[in-house]
């Protein structure tokens, strides 16, 4: 069974940072590209980084460029992200997402999220 | 930044009813397009990818059509289980993008 555990997710003060990870299992975790997105409280949904499965590739949507890390560890399973510089903006519950098997395709399993708040 | 847009925002439908969903591209995406369904408490549950194709497990009530820049979700016979708030996604240029959602509630 595929199964995405995020972590990692708490209370921030602005400008502080926070490491996110998702921990995979039930596939072949290096074969796949993988996702972050994001959704504040109570508002819609909004992609912020993927990473290729070699972690050659990265994109990141231009609200968190320059402040948020996407990275992965093969080995380990496991999807991260490092977010520097929090403004209370970034308040969200943060998801991974994996890319379905098929090219072109959609988000096919995603977790159930880590809550991350900024604020003073 | 390709921009989506969904309407209605909210679609009040009977049980039984048939529902039908849009959702607008500001260029086009080919077929690159994503239905997701997501209930509150929730993670999103992915519907149709390809426009119009059901992702593994998605009952065939659920069909998706369109191509361009103009999408349609329809659910052809709405089930309890089906009242949530649905959401577009493009996938044809970075940065990805979703649309607002529509909520599909009880009339």
């Amino acid at each position: 069974e595929v199964q995405l555990v995020e972590s990692g997710g708490g209370l921030v003060q602005p400008g502080g940072s926070l490491r996110l990870s998702c921990a995979a299992s039930g596939f072949t975790f290096s074969s796949y590209e993988m996702n972050w997105v994001r959704q504040a409280p109570g508002k819609g949904l909004e992609w912020v980084s993927y990473i290729s499965s070699s972690g050659s590739t990265i994109y990141y949507a231009d609200s968190v460029k320059g402040r948020f890390t996407i990275s992965r560890d093969n080995a380990k399973n496991s999807l991260y992200l490092q977010m520097n510089s929090l403004r209370a903006e970034d308040t969200a519950v943060y998801y991974c997402a994996r890319d379905a098997v098929v090219p072109a395709a959609g988000f096919d399993y995603w977790g159930q999220g880590t809550l991350v708040t900024v604020s003073s | 930044e390709i921009v989506m847009t969904q309407s209605p925002a909210t679609l009040s439908v009977s049980p039984g009813e048939r529902a039908t969903l849009s959702c607008r591209a500001s260029q086009s995406v080919s077929s690159n397009l994503a239905w997701y369904q997501q209930k509150p408490g929730q993670a999103p549950r992915l519907l149709i990818y390809g426009a119009s194709t059901r992702a593994t497990g998605i009952p065939a009530r659920f069909s998706g059509s369109g191509s361009g820049t103009e999408f349609t979700l329809t659910i052809s016979s709405l089930q309890s289980e089906d009242f949530a708030v649905y959401y577009c996604q493009q996938y044809n240029n970075w940065p990805l993008t979703f649309g607002p959602g529509t909520k599909v509630d009880i009339k």
